[in-house]
């Protein structure tokens, strides 16, 4: 079972400033890799697949990037819609398991 | 507009059974692959069980495998979780989502709580 791994766990930012978040996998995923956000009391919806193609309706202030065990999603100037948790996840693998990281919080400052 | 509806949720006991539901609309249920994620309460995402299209190929995480089945019914576009043996760690929001390992929508949830 591949482990992803995101750092850092809490990330506090004001408004306006730029978020970078990372996670990492414990052997190659390609680039077979997505990112959701989690706002308190919603279901998580897709931001990001295939490392750095945005899904249907998401700003373009959203963009991922990496390859292989490295990658980021980059929020430039954080709205207040997006303080909320952020969780990558690897689709690499058949058959499943297909894993998430522990998630990172963006949080006001 | 894609909407997934998830119900069945409710208080168990460990050793009971519970079957949850995904109600399934604005898209072609059929032509989809469909999963099952949970959350226990502050904890992160966990990937449950997938079916393929036409229901003949599904896996399951190791943590379930053995106690969940999961199935669909294409023509009423609808999705099941059967859950036996449940145990305390399998408290949990359920959500349904559209997708393999890609998953493009996700319905709202539905809460499995396990205790005695």
């Amino acid at each position: 079972e591949i482990e992803m791994t995101q750092s850092p766990v809490t990330l506090s930012l004001s408004p306006g400033e730029r978020a970078t978040l990372s996670c990492r996998a414990s052997q190659s995923v390609s680039r077979s890799l997505a990112w959701y956000q989690q706002r308190p009391g919603q279901a998580p919806r897709l931001l990001i697949y295939a490392s750095s193609t945005r899904a249907t309706g998401i700003p373009a202030r959203f963009s991922g990037a990496g390859s292989g065990t490295e990658f980021t999603l980059t929020i430039t100037s954080l709205q207040s819609e997006d303080f909320a948790v952020y969780y990558c996840q690897q689709y690499n693998t058949w058959p499943p398991p297909w894993t998430f990281g522990q998630g990172t919080k963006v949080e006001i400052k | 507009q894609v909407l997934l509806v998830e119900s069945g949720g409710g208080l168990v006991k460990p050793g009971g059974s519970l079957r949850l539901s995904c109600a399934a609309s604005g898209f072609s249920f059929s032509d989809d692959f469909m999963s099952w994620i949970r959350q226990a309460p502050g904890k992160g995402l966990e990937w449950v069980s997938y079916i393929s299209r036409s229901g003949n190929s599904i896996h399951y995480a190791d943590s379930v495998w053995g106690r969940f089945t999961m199935s669909r019914d294409n023509a009423k576009s609808s999705l099941h979780l059967q859950m036996n043996s449940l145990r305390v760690d399998d408290t949990a929001v359920y959500y349904c989502a559209r997708g393999e390992g890609l998953l493009a929508s996700w319905g709202q949830g539905t809460v499995v709580t396990v205790s005695s």
